[in-house]
């Protein structure tokens, strides 16, 4: 039964400590995503990659985070430092379509983070 | 107004009912995804579509791209199936300067269906 895998699943940490989280995609598949979740904005889209590359990041606060796929069964994404409103739940969804952000995925159980 | 609208944002319904639920949205873009988020949290992708009708089972879900609207369908609903319904596009603009995509999320539609 593949399915994606994210650790920890839950973390919390105090402002302006380092997190990191990590994510294995499905074997095979070779675009992963980066989601966060929060009760104000909902979803959002921080970045992805296909076949390890990144292609978009935008999303994604570039001064405190970094998204990086070390090999093609581990996905990263860093915080450093982190804040209270970087408090929410962060996805990783892998698939394998062209489309970035809206071809059929794959989601992990999510990471729930939370900053005091 | 926000780029991708769903409607309702929350629905009850009995068990064996029809329902529709619906996304709007204002942008050009090149796909539409249905997502379903359970009560714990979990994410499973339903749909992706670019044009016409996909069928899965109970569900359903239409495009119409002209009009800029998707509806999702669930036929002889069950309790099972409540959740929260999102609707996601990915937006494409271009302009003199700069081509850009993007991935827009709607607000969610909470959906419970009652024994």
């Amino acid at each position: 039964d593949a399915r994606v895998t994210q650790t920890p699943r839950h973390k919390v940490t105090e402002m302006g400590q380092e997190v990191t989280m990590r994510c294995q995609p499905i074997l095979g598949h070779n675009t992963v995503f980066w989601y966060r979740q929060t009760m104000m904005q909902g979803l959002e889209l921080l970045a992805y990659f296909r076949n390890r590359a990144p292609l978009d990041d935008s999303g994604m606060p570039k001064d405190r985070f970094s998204a990086e796929m070390p090999d093609a069964t581990l996905a990263t994404l860093k915080i450093q430092p982190s804040e209270p409103r970087d408090s929410a739940v962060y996805f990783c969804a892998s698939g394998l379509g062209e489309v970035p952000g809206v071809d059929e995925q794959y989601f992990g159980p999510g990471t729930r983070l939370t900053v005091t | 107004k926000n780029e991708v609208e769903q409607s309702p944002q929350n629905l009850t319904a009995q068990e064996g009912e029809f329902i529709t639920i619906n996304c709007s949205y204002s942008v050009g873009i090149s796909a539409l995804h249905w997502l379903q988020q359970h009560p714990g949290g979990g994410i499973v992708s339903l749909f992706m579509l670019s044009s016409g009708k996909k069928k899965h089972g109970r569900l359903i879900a239409t495009i119409n791209i002209q009009e800029k609207h998707s509806s999702l369908h669930i036929t002889a609903s069950h309790p099972r199936d409540s959740a929260v319904y999102i609707c996601a596009v990915r937006s494409i603009s271009a302009d003199l300067k700069t081509s850009y995509d993007k991935v827009i999320f709607g607000p969610g539609t909470s959906l419970s269906v009652i024994p």
